[in-house]
Parts: C-alpha cells; structure tokens; sequence
C-alpha cells in the first residue's frame, strides 16, 4: 500500500525555466511533509518542508506547495538550473510520530 | 565527522553469507533510522530507534534483519543468510528535534 506517491518518475526542463514535481498521498492523518534531494551515490539531503498549517512555504528557488483537501503538494524550482539535476522524493509523517513515509521519487533532468 | 556516516561503502557477499552494516549518526541526534532502496524504487523503512525506548521494527523484512544500536551511538543492521532479493542500497539517517532526517552515503550490498 503506497500512502505516498510520486506518479512521475522522471522529468525532464529547460534550463531557466521551472521545474514542478508532484507528490500525492492517501493517509489523512499525514500532517507534515518534507522534500529530499539525492544525487546518484550519495545519501538524500533535505531540501524544504511543510505542515499542515499552512499551504505554502518558500525557501530562494524552491516553493513547497500543500492542498490538503485534494491530498497533494508539490515542489517548484525556479529558475532550474543544472546542479538541481537529481531524483526528488517527497515524504510524509504524522506530527508526534518522526518516522517519514518515502514516495518512488522523480528523477529531474535540467536540460543547459 | 559532521554527518552521518556508514561502512562499509560497498559489500559484495555470496547468497546464504552473513552481512553487518554499520552506521554513526550524528553526534546528539537521539533518532536513528534504516532504509533500504532497491533499484528502481524508493526507500523502504526498516527500523527506528528513539533514545532508550524500545525500536520499531515493523519495516524489517523477515527475521533475516536485526539491527542494535549501542546507546545513542553506532547502530548495526545485520542481515543473515543473505538471499538475492537482498542486494539493494542500505541507508542510515540519524535526527535530533525535528522531523528532518540526515542520511549517510548509503552501502551498497549486492548478493550473488
């Protein structure tokens, strides 16, 4: 049962240009999500985080956006550029419980 | 070191061997965690340790995997007589106050 879903598993976006990924998940108790970043070979490393309180959180070129209702956020990136090349995975827990739940992730691709 | 660190880097064992993957959180971080990705998906939750409470172990696959952490200190994930199925990336990451996690480099284990 995957609670958490990334449903695009690659995209690809001009350099410049904004990058969007997609996260959805199915559990109404998931009250705070989180956005990782991992190069190939490395760990992931957080990049942004929301809570359920708010519908929106921006942090220089990356924005997280949150619709509860529909049960869906993503992540914007804008401008694109280059090093932002990786696989995108978005995360959710319940607020008092710290264990996260991974989506499959998107693989990012910045084109020069 | 700064971060979370884990050996070793890569591990490359015959099937029916037994394996130990080590992990050093940061130092203070009272939350350590495993996470297993194989190739093509997303991280798979293992096992969650919080200060002196008992783990969560509903992520381990089969009574294969054990993990122990010394204190809040190094954690060891053991798998015994590994299969296939098995060879994937073993994360570790490790967490203070908040909900976000730090993560090693990763072992890559690869059964044959």
């Amino acid at each position: 049962d995957q609670q958490v879903k990334q449903n695009s598993p690659s995209l690809s976006v001009q350099e410049g240009r904004i990058s969007i990924l997609n996260c959805d998940y199915t559990n109404s108790m998931f009250d705070y999500f989180l956005w990782y970043k991992k190069y190939p070979a490395e760990g992931p490393t957080f990049l942004i985080s929301i809570s359920s309180i708010k519908d929106k959180n921006e942090d220089g070129r990356f924005t997280v956006f949150l619709n509860k209702s529909a049960k869906h956020l993503s992540l914007h990136i804008v401008p694109s550029q280059p090093g932002d090349s990786a696989v995108y995975f978005c995360a959710a827990s319940v607020i008092g419980n710290e264990k996260l739940t991974f989506g499959t992730g998107t693989r990012l691709t910045i084109i020069p | 070191g700064a971060g979370v660190s884990q050996s070793p880097s890569n591990k490359v064992t015959e099937k029916g061997k037994d394996v130990e993957l080590r992990c050093d959180p940061i130092s203070g971080h009272t939350a350590l965690y495993w996470y297993r990705q194989r190739l093509g998906q997303g991280l798979e939750f293992l096992i969650y340790f919080q200060g002196n409470s008992a783990p969560d172990k509903s992520g381990l696959p089969s009574d294969r995997f054990s993990a122990e952490r010394t204190g809040e200190s190094v954690s060891t994930l053991t798998i015994q007589r590994t299969q296939q199925e098995d060879s994937a990336v073993y994360l570790c990451a490790s967490s203070g106050n908040g909900y976000e996690q730090y993560f090693g480099p990763g072992t890559r284990l690869t059964v044959t």
